[in-house]
């Protein structure tokens, strides 16, 4: 079955300055989507950054991106120039396409804080 | 363009009450999911469906049953509540249309007494 792994509960990070927040996965398929969400006081879930596993380049999203090491089964997020607005909840997931196999997993979350 | 809509936003019941859950997506999406969000413990996938008429089990579906009544439609059901099930509840769905992002709605706050 796939987990997914974020061993940071709480990081904190300094205004303007970069971050990174860990995400390991276990899978034994080989073609599958990684995701980073974040997910403000609001209770909503916004779509950060997305990776398809298929893909050897690292995904970027403006101030977002990801090293994606898939040997390794690692899927990192770095957030350069931090701002206050980034203090969140980030979640890493896993998406399989394959049919017959739909689950979409989550990790436990990471906590970022954003000090001013 | 209202994407996942859940009812209600929050609930009170009393314990070995029972209530369903509401979750509608207007976006013709195949998957949908069901999960609870609890402190330190992520979101746990409590049922999903893969497609209209067919619904698997998740991490934690003791206590819950789902129904996936159309292609726009899954709710969940708690038969009779208990304080353990206290949590926030999100549904979502997913489709390969949009590269599998999941949308989810703005969940629901039930607390069980």
């Amino acid at each position: 079955a796939q987990t997914v792994t974020q061993s940071q509960p709480e990081m904190s990070v300094q205004e303007a300055e970069t971050v990174t927040l860990s995400c390991t996965y276990d899978t034994s398929e080989s073609d599958y989507y990684l995701f980073w969400y974040k997910q403000p006081p609001s209770r909503q879930m916004i779509l950060v950054i997305r990776q398809e596993a298929y893909k050897q380049q690292n995904a970027t999203e403006n101030r977002f991106s990801v090293n994606f090491q898939k040997a390794a089964k690692s899927f990192s997020l770095k957030i350069s120039d931090s701002q206050l607005g980034d203090a969140a909840m980030y979640f890493c997931a896993y998406r399989s396409p394959t049919s017959g196999t739909y689950k979409y997993i989550f990790g436990t979350g990471t906590r970022l804080k954003v000090l001013a | 363009n209202a994407g996942v809509t859940q009812t209600p936003k929050f609930q009170v019941l009393k314990t070995g009450q029972s209530m369903t859950l509401q979750c509608a997506q207007d976006m013709n999406h195949n998957s949908m999911y069901w999960y609870r969000q609890d402190p330190g413990m992520g979101l746990r996938l409590i049922y999903y469906s893969a497609s209209e008429g067919t619904t698997d089990k998740g991490e934690v579906p003791n206590g819950y049953n789902v129904s996936r009544l159309n292609k726009r439609e899954f709710s969940l059901r708690l038969e009779s509540a208990a304080p353990s099930q206290t949590s926030v509840y999100f549904c979502a769905s997913s489709d390969k249309t949009k590269a599998f992002r999941a949308f989810f709605g703005q969940g629901t706050r039930l607390t069980v007494v």
